[in-house]
C-alpha cells in the first residue's frame, strides 16, 4: 500500500511564493503527478515528475526526490486565482493514490 | 473540442437500484479511470484500463464494476448501490501512462451521486 502525506492548509499573501509539500511511502513508484482543482471544478494537471530535480512550468515548479520519498510544488507570484486545492498523486504502473490535498487560500 | 465527457452530472438513487455512469473521451486515449471524492478523503482510484479490454482494480473497486469495450467509453457500473457510494465522482482518460508520452490526464465534469 501506499501512505501519501500533504499539509491540509496554507495561507499566503498575493505575489507571495509558496511551497507545498508531499511525502510517500510506496510499494512501487513511476512518478508523482501534482493537480490543481478549484472548488466544484475537476482537477487539471500541473505535472508529473519521474526523475529527480526541479521541473519549472512558468510560476509552476514541482521537484522530486525518489530516495526521500518526497516532492514538493512551490508556486510563485501567487494570484488570487491560485486559490484552490492542489493534490499529488503517486503512479505506480497504472494506479494512482492520492494525497488528500492542500487548499491554499491566498489573501490579498 | 476535446473533452471527457460523463453522463448524468447529477443522479439521487435507491439503494438496490442498479445504474450505470457514461463516461466518454474523443482524444483516443488509451488509458481511462474512474475516481470518487469525498471530503476528507480526497480522490481514490476505483478502476482505471490500460486499453481495450484490459480494466484493473484501483483502491476502492468494492461495489463497482466496469467494462471497456471500445477505446473512447468506459462506463461505471453500480449493479446494488448503497448510501456509502454517495461520492462526487470522475472519469479521466490520457493517451498513454507508462512508458514514453504524454501523462497528462484529462478530468470530466464529474457526476454528483446520491443513494438514498
Amino acid at each position: 500500500g501506499q501512505n501519501i502525506d500533504q499539509p491540509t492548509e496554507m495561507t499566503a499573501t498575493e505575489g507571495a511564493i509558496v511551497q507545498i509539500n508531499c511525502t510517500y511511502q510506496t510499494s512501487g513508484f513511476n512518478g508523482l503527478f501534482w493537480y490543481q482543482q478549484h472548488a466544484g471544478e475537476a482537477p487539471t494537471f500541473l505535472s508529473y515528475n519521474v526523475l529527480d530535480g526541479l521541473e519549472e512550468k512558468g510560476r509552476f515548479s514541482s521537484f522530486l526526490s525518489r530516495s526521500k520519498g518526497y516532492s514538493y510544488l512551490l508556486l510563485k507570484e501567487l494570484q488570487m486565482k491560485d486559490s484552490a486545492s492542489y493534490l499529488c498523486a503517486v503512479h505506480s504502473w497504472g494506479k494512482l493514490q492520492f494525497g488528500a490535498g492542500t487548499q491554499v487560500v491566498v489573501t490579498p | 473540442e476535446a473533452q471527457v465527457t460523463q453522463n448524468p452530472r447529477y443522479l439521487i438513487t435507491v439503494t438496490g437500484k442498479k445504474l450505470t455512469v457514461t463516461c466518454s473521451q474523443n482524444m483516443n486515449h488509451e488509458y481511462m479511470s474512474w475516481y470518487r471524492q469525498d471530503p476528507g478523503l480526497g480522490l481514490r482510484q476505483i478502476y482505471y484500463s490500460m486499453n481495450v479490454e484490459v480494466t484493473d482494480k484501483g483502491d476502492v473497486p468494492e461495489g463497482y464494476k466496469v467494462s471497456r469495450k471500445e477505446k473512447r467509453n468506459f462506463p461505471l457500473i453500480l449493479e446494488s448501490p448503497s448510501p456509502n457510494q454517495t461520492s462526487l465522482y470522475f472519469c479521466a482518460s490520457s493517451l498513454v501512462f507508462g512508458g514514453s508520452g504524454s501523462y497528462e490526464q484529462y478530468f470530466g465534469p464529474g457526476t454528483r451521486l446520491t443513494v438514498t
